[in-house]
């Protein structure tokens, strides 16, 4: 079945400064790959989402790269503001649609 | 629009004790998915349900856990005799079609005294 990896668990950054967030996953038929973010007390939200025939995908500061190739995908945050201070978690779909998720990434973004 | 539902948003039982957790998803999201996540811990995967197919119960912890879902609507969670290591966040996700996004309640916290 479908593994997916997620580095860094813990990312501290000063505020201005870019975070990024890299998953990898194993299965090769996995053709989506959503980014959600976890706040204290709350279910995790979708931030941003690509797909496999898409190599770039940009929402204002927040941004997600895939290369099918490597199989690996990250997530990119630039100008982080405190706000951004959360738990993210990667994800990928397996070949039957199931999701998988990686282990989290809890961002500190300090003033 | 309504999003996943999910009650109690608290629940203190006494170890021992049955607990049911309820699981009100988005209309007409054909899948749903029971996590449980531990204090500062990911998504730990239990069951997964989607539309008529068999469930894919191969997260569910023991035989203590069991989950039921009607149609495409509402599931709930059982833990039977319940143990001081089932404390946690109980998260409900339900999705569209497949390879589309899911969408989370804010969980069940439950405490086990």
């Amino acid at each position: 079945g479908e593994n997916v990896e997620q580095h860094p668990s813990t990312l501290s950054v000063q505020e201005g400064d870019s975070a990024v967030i890299k998953c990898t996953y194993s299965d090769s038929a996995s053709n989506y790959f959503p980014w959600y973010k976890q706040e204290l007390g709350k279910g995790p939200q979708l931030i941003i989402d690509i797909r496999s025939n898409v190599g770039e995908k940009k929402d204002q500061r927040i941004a997600v790269t895939l290369n099918k190739t490597a199989k690996h995908f990250s997530l990119h945050i630039t100008e982080t503001q405190p706000e951004d201070s959360a738990v993210y978690f990667c994800a990928a779909t397996d070949s039957w649609g199931k999701f998988q998720f990686g282990a989290g990434t809890q961002v500190v973004v300090t003033p | 629009g309504a999003g996943v539902s999910q009650s109690p948003s608290n629940k203190v039982t006494e170890k021992g004790k049955d607990v049911e957790l309820r699981c009100d998803p988005i209309s007409g999201h054909t899948a749903l998915y029971w996590y449980r996540q531990r204090l500062g811990q990911g998504l730990e995967f239990l069951i997964y349900f989607q539309g008529n197919s068999a469930p894919d119960k191969s997260g569910l912890p023991s035989d203590r856990f069991s989950a039921e879902r009607t149609g495409e609507s509402v599931s709930t969670l059982t833990i039977q005799r319940t143990q001081q290591e089932d404390s946690a966040v109980y998260l409900c996700a339900s999705g569209d079609t497949v390879n589309s996004p899911l969408h989370f309640g804010n969980g069940t916290r439950l405490t086990v005294t």
